[in-house]
């Protein structure tokens, strides 16, 4: 079973806008992480979010955490044609342990 | 550093075969952790090690499956019989000790079975 589910399961934008995706999860956790897939490869951490955080920004990247709901956003400003990929978040620690499980991922184009 | 290593890249077999995924993990690395993914099922976790030791493997689906560390350098997943069911991207990952840190992936291991 999947941890997180995200939302939307696809999103189209055109270059220069911005793209937001949500993640929710079901149990307790420790950290909440975002990953891209670039078609036909390995998945690329960008960035962690721990449970006692709200919000986190690197480069064009903000995720918030929202525990009392167990969501999670990921936007992504300005985007750019090569942001096109698979959006993923992974929930790890707390009930999970040691475990890191990923949602069904946001595909998001980017249209240039 | 190379990161996270895995062959073959491309795996064709016929059912029945016996098929073998070797992951090298980055060095240094205490976590190595086998996922599988598929367009029904998304990610999953098959297994995972610590210290070259099974930790959980509650993720993988049946005996035709098993997976060994022998050394903290080397990791195979291996599968037989196969079956078409089992036609997946099946990808390797490592990270360092700690709970729950990033996890670096290996570019993947694309299983057909026909």
């Amino acid at each position: 079973s999947q941890q997180g589910e995200e939302d939307p399961q696809a999103l189209s934008i055109q270059e220069g806008e911005n793209a937001t995706m949500n993640c929710s999860y079901k149990t307790s956790i420790n950290n909440l992480q975002w990953y891209r897939q670039n078609s036909g490869r390995g998945l690329v951490h960008l960035i962690l979010i721990r449970s006692n955080e709200r919000e986190k920004h690197s480069g064009r990247l903000r995720v918030t955490l929202d525990t009392s709901k167990k969501s999670s956003s990921l936007l992504i400003t300005a985007s750019r044609a090569a942001d096109t990929a698979s959006y993923f978040c992974a929930t790890g620690g707390g009930a999970a342990g040691n475990k890191l499980t990923f949602g069904g991922g946001t595909r998001v184009l980017v249209k240039p | 550093d190379a990161g996270v290593i895995q062959s073959p890249r491309h795996e064709v077999t016929e059912m029945g075969q016996e098929v073998t995924l070797r992951c090298k993990p980055i060095s240094g690395h205490d976590y190595l952790f086998w996922y599988r993914q598929t367009m029904m099922r998304g990610l999953e976790l098959l297994i995972y090690f610590n210290n070259n030791v099974p930790i959980d493997d509650s993720g993988m689906p049946e005996d035709r499956f098993s997976a060994k560390m022998p050394n903290a350098s080397f990791s195979t997943l291996k599968i037989q019989p196969s079956e078409p069911r089992d036609s997946a991207v099946y990808f390797c990952a490592s990270r360092e000790t700690g709970v729950g840190g990033e996890l670096f992936f290996g570019e993947g291991s694309r299983l057909t079975v026909l």
